[in-house]
């Protein structure tokens, strides 16, 4: 049962460099989210997704775009890769937004040199 | 101001000690409340949803007061296995935020 998949697990960019994380569920959900964390920050929200061609900024949004063109799909950009940047990122989903409970995938380890 | 605050800790207790954790959110229109946990930066994981009436879950329970805004999780007779990341997590319902507090570490010592 793969649930939530995050792609790639662990990247290195340099300042500037643009990137691309992938979170991919198989569990028809429609509600979609990504988080960075940071070390005594708990999980942050950037950007979420009620549903397919849907997305709504979180609470620290700026440097990152997202796109949901398939349901079960949820990327989340980079352009212009900062060293602020540099943060683990998880990726969730639910199936309701008014109490679903959210599944996460692994993580994904980013750090902007 | 954050939606969903809480307090850091840490909290060093012995094994057997029953801990509180509170957890208050600004967002009166928040409609459900969860506790998660995580360990050494894994993936957060369920460990309880918090309902009106309060529930439990063996060692553990979770009560909501919604007239304070906050949410608190008690441990019983604490195990060395509890030792991790409290998340507190409140769903805004109509615009479907999940929003996380910043954790509660709990190190449970023999």
């Amino acid at each position: 049962n793969a649930g939530v998949t995050q792609t790639p697990k662990f990247r290195v960019l340099k300042t500037g460099q643009s990137m691309t994380l992938l979170c991919a569920q198989d569990m028809n959900h429609e509600y979609m989210y990504w988080y960075r964390q940071d070390p005594g920050m708990g999980l942050r929200l950037i950007h979420y997704s009620v549903g397919e061609g849907t997305t709504a900024k979180g609470e620290v949004p700026d440097g990152y775009n997202v796109s949901r063109l398939k349901k079960q799909n949820f990327l989340l950009g980079l352009e212009s890769a900062a060293p602020s940047q540099t943060s683990v990122y998880f990726c969730a989903s639910s199936y309701s937004g008014t109490g679903g409970i959210a599944f996460f995938g692994q993580g994904t380890r980013l750090t902007v040199v | 101001r954050k939606e969903v605050e809480q307090d850091p800790g840490p909290f060093n207790v012995p094994e057997g000690a029953t801990v509180a954790f509170n957890c208050t959110y600004s967002n009166s229109a928040s409609q459900s409340f969860f506790w998660y946990r995580q360990d050494c930066r894994k993936e957060p994981k369920l460990l309880m949803s918090v309902y009106s009436s309060g529930n439990e879950d063996g060692r553990f329970t979770a009560q909501l007061n919604r007239a304070s805004q906050y949410i608190s999780l008690l441990i019983r007779d604490s195990k060395l296995s509890d030792s991790a990341t409290y998340l507190c997590v409140v769903n805004t319902g109509g615009t479907g935020k999940l929003i996380f507090g910043q954790g509660t570490t709990l190190q449970v010592k023999p």
